[in-house]
């Protein structure tokens, strides 16, 4: 059982626009900011969104992350094949003094 | 460039230890903050440890708290996790990753597998 809570899966056809949401509480995305991963298969994690909506040097403006109250969102436009992976949304949680993820994502491209 | 490298990791007893290494390259290591992050077979990614840029302090997560040990070597580059008191449900994946607003650097990893 993870602290955050997302959808297990996501789907959508080449060029879609697609979200995954992200929900927490008031001790984790309430008061911290929140920081997405993708790992395609097989492979490391990569940061994708860091500071609720900051993109990485490298990453395409395609990806956009959101933040309101206890949750959060990252929606990916123009979606395109090589986008199928895992996604992760993260943030350091107040009452566990540590870091907190969410259950992850993943994402089938149609 | 940037590189992670992860070692140490194998196949250990319930109850055993181990200890993994992680060895920096490509930036200036004593500036910043490493973490340990852990994936078990076909599982999510699960924070395990951090520590600051020059190893006064540490922090854990609960199910790993007084049996894993987070160091540091900065004059070898170096960071380390000293695991105790090893159960199955340990076994994972061990990446380590450097602090730079999120994780930006992640190594490619270390099994760790523990059973009888």
């Amino acid at each position: 059982q993870s602290v955050l809570t997302q959808p297990p899966s996501a789907s959508g056809t080449p060029g879609q626009r697609v979200t995954i949401s992200c929900s927490g509480s008031s001790s984790n995305i309430g008061t911290n900011t929140v920081n997405w991963y993708q790992q395609l298969p097989g492979t490391a994690p990569k940061l994708l969104i860091y500071s609720n909506n900051q993109r990485p040097s490298g990453v395409p403006d395609r990806f956009s992350g959101s933040k309101s109250g206890t949750s959060a969102s990252l929606a990916i436009s123009g979606l395109q094949s090589e986008d199928e992976a895992d996604y992760y949304c993260a943030a350091w949680d107040d009452s566990l003094n540590g870091w907190v993820f969410g259950g992850g994502t993943k994402l089938t491209v149609l | 460039e940037v590189q992670l490298v992860e070692s140490g990791g194998g196949l250990v007893q319930p109850g055993g230890s181990l200890r993994l290494s992680c060895a920096a390259s490509g930036f200036t290591f004593s500036s910043y903050w490493m973490h340990w992050v852990r994936q078990a077979p076909g599982k999510g990614l699960v924070w395990v440890s951090r520590i600051n840029s020059d190893g006064s302090s540490t922090s854990y997560a609960d199910s790993v708290k007084g049996r894993f040990t987070i160091s540091r070597d900065n004059a070898k580059n170096t960071l380390y996790l000293q695991m105790n008191s090893l159960r199955a449900e340990d076994t994972a994946v061990y990446y380590c990753a450097r602090a730079n607003s999120g994780w930006t650097d992640w190594g490619q990893g270390t099994l760790v597998t523990v059973s009888s």
